[in-house]
């Protein structure tokens, strides 16, 4: 089975806090995504990687940025935590190609005070 | 810009019934459509995909068909179970746009 992990369920943080949520996969997954949502607006993409090293804006990059340094981990970094950031947050990752399912680790649902 | 509408946003049913969930998608052009369920506080599991050339997929009780030229896709749940009580999305990729989801609730 594919194993998306994610390394915290819950995180409270002060604003202007640097914060890393961080996502491991076991699948030898090229394609990694981290997503928010929030109650109204549903899914949204922050960042993609589809590969080491590499990575793409998505939807709503601004806040953000992202690091992928070894193949199964994929890191989103709040360089300066703000209540607007208070949000679920998921990864996912996917073999290549855009006809390939994504599959989703649990969540974190951070709350920035 | 791609947009994925569900409807209803939330459903109660009595158990046992047969269900239908909507969505709709406003670019035909896509590779697929994935629905998923996401109980509270958790993330998602994908529970059915549909590549752009085919017209449905079944897993056990679950049916989900694809009409691109209509823009529609709709998922079948048969005999509901309370265990299926739970929010589902839809989503179209390339890269994927959810929809907002349908909650539902199957009530004993």
């Amino acid at each position: 089975d594919v194993k998306v992990t994610q390394s915290s369920r819950y995180l409270v943080k002060r604003t202007g806090e640097k914060v890393f949520l961080e996502c491991v996969q076991d699948m030898d997954h090229e394609n990694m995504f981290w997503y928010r949502q929030d109650p109204g607006l549903g899914l949204r993409l922050i960042y993609f990687s589809y590969d080491v090293k590499m990575k793409e804006k998505g939807d709503i990059p601004e806040g953000y940025s992202v690091s992928r340094e070894k193949k199964e981990r994929f890191s989103l970094i709040l360089e300066s935590a703000s209540t607007n950031q208070t949000s679920m947050y998921l990864c996912a990752s996917s073999f290549p190609g855009q006809k390939n399912i994504q599959y989703f680790g649990a969540g974190t649902r951070l709350s920035v005070l | 810009k791609q947009e994925v509408t569900q409807i209803p946003a939330a459903l109660s049913v009595p158990e046992g019934e047969n269900l239908v969930l909507n969505c709709s998608f406003t670019d035909s052009a896509i590779y697929n459509l994935q629905w998923f369920r996401q109980d509270p506080g958790k993330g998602l599991t994908s529970l059915l995909l549909i590549q752009s050339s085919q017209r449905e997929q079944t897993s056990g009780r679950l049916n989900a068909s694809l009409d691109k030229s209509s823009g529609r896709s709709t998922l079948y749940i048969a005999a509901s179970q309370p265990g299926d009580s739970a929010t589902y999305l839809c989503a179209v990729s390339g890269k994927l746009i959810f929809g907002q989801g349908t909650t539902l609730q199957v009530k004993p």
